[in-house]
């Protein structure tokens, strides 16, 4: 089946303005993660979903950033209000997961640039 | 508390000579392991896991790893670079229990000819 999906590959923006990246996870995955990779830097966590729970918001860097998962499955990160420091590549990843150890698939990620 | 720390951000090696990429966790449970390659403008690949099987762990592309749980370590080890292995490899650890990943800062292997 299909991989991780991700929309759109590149976005360039005008900080102020306001960003939905998008992701579609891997059909029947219940976990769906994002990240942020600034560059020459390493992976942030971003936000965590699970199934039905509440998400898991503690890396989410500021109030500008919110991210809902509609039905388990499509999930959109909103980036409100963009600064230059937002710009990076985003990434999303899909794992399934009843309990831990399972891998994580990895979206082509979002590259964006905040003019 | 769970962390990663990749203990070198760079490593340079000659083609045909082996690589070791060093990676040391912390766990309160039972860990599972991961290290992914991120090669340049492409996406994240699982290289290899480990999960509480046998403790030496074979991936893709001639990559291992061995689990040395009182070493805290997980390191990755390959015989003969390819200078196709030229990427960034993470290593991540994962709670069994839990579904959450934490992630080391990476580290860049450079492939001379």
């Amino acid at each position: 089946g299909a991989g991780v999906s991700q929309s759109p590959s590149n976005k360039v923006t005008e900080k102020g303005k306001d960003v939905e990246l998008r992701c579609d996870p891997i059909s029947g995955h219940t976990a769906l993660y994002w990240y942020r990779q600034s560059l020459g830097q390493g992976l942030e966590f971003l936000i965590y979903f699970q199934g039905n729970s509440a998400p898991d918001k503690s890396g989410l860097p500021s109030d500008r950033f919110s991210a809902e998962r509609t039905g388990g499955s499509v999930s959109t990160l909103t980036i409100q209000r963009t600064q230059q420091e937002d710009s990076a590549v985003y990434l999303c990843a899909s794992s399934f997961a009843l309990l831990g150890g399972n891998e994580q698939f990895f979206g082509p990620g979002t590259r964006l640039t905040v003019l | 508390a769970q962390s990663v720390t990749q203990l070198d951000s760079h490593v340079s090696v000659s083609e045909g000579t082996p690589v070791l990429l060093r990676c040391n966790y912390s766990s309160s449970y039972s860990p599972s392991l991961f290290w992914y390659v991120q090669h340049p403008n492409k996406g994240l690949q699982l290289l290899l896991k480990y999960t509480s099987a046998a403790t030496l762990v074979k991936g893709i592309n001639g990559f291992e790893a061995e689990f040395k749980k009182s070493e805290t370590s997980f390191h990755l080890t390959k015989p003969s670079a390819h200078m196709s292995d030229a990427a960034e490899y993470f290593c991540v650890v994962s709670e069994r229990n839990f579904n959450k990943f934490y992630f080391g800062s990476g580290t860049k292997l450079n492939v001379k000819p």
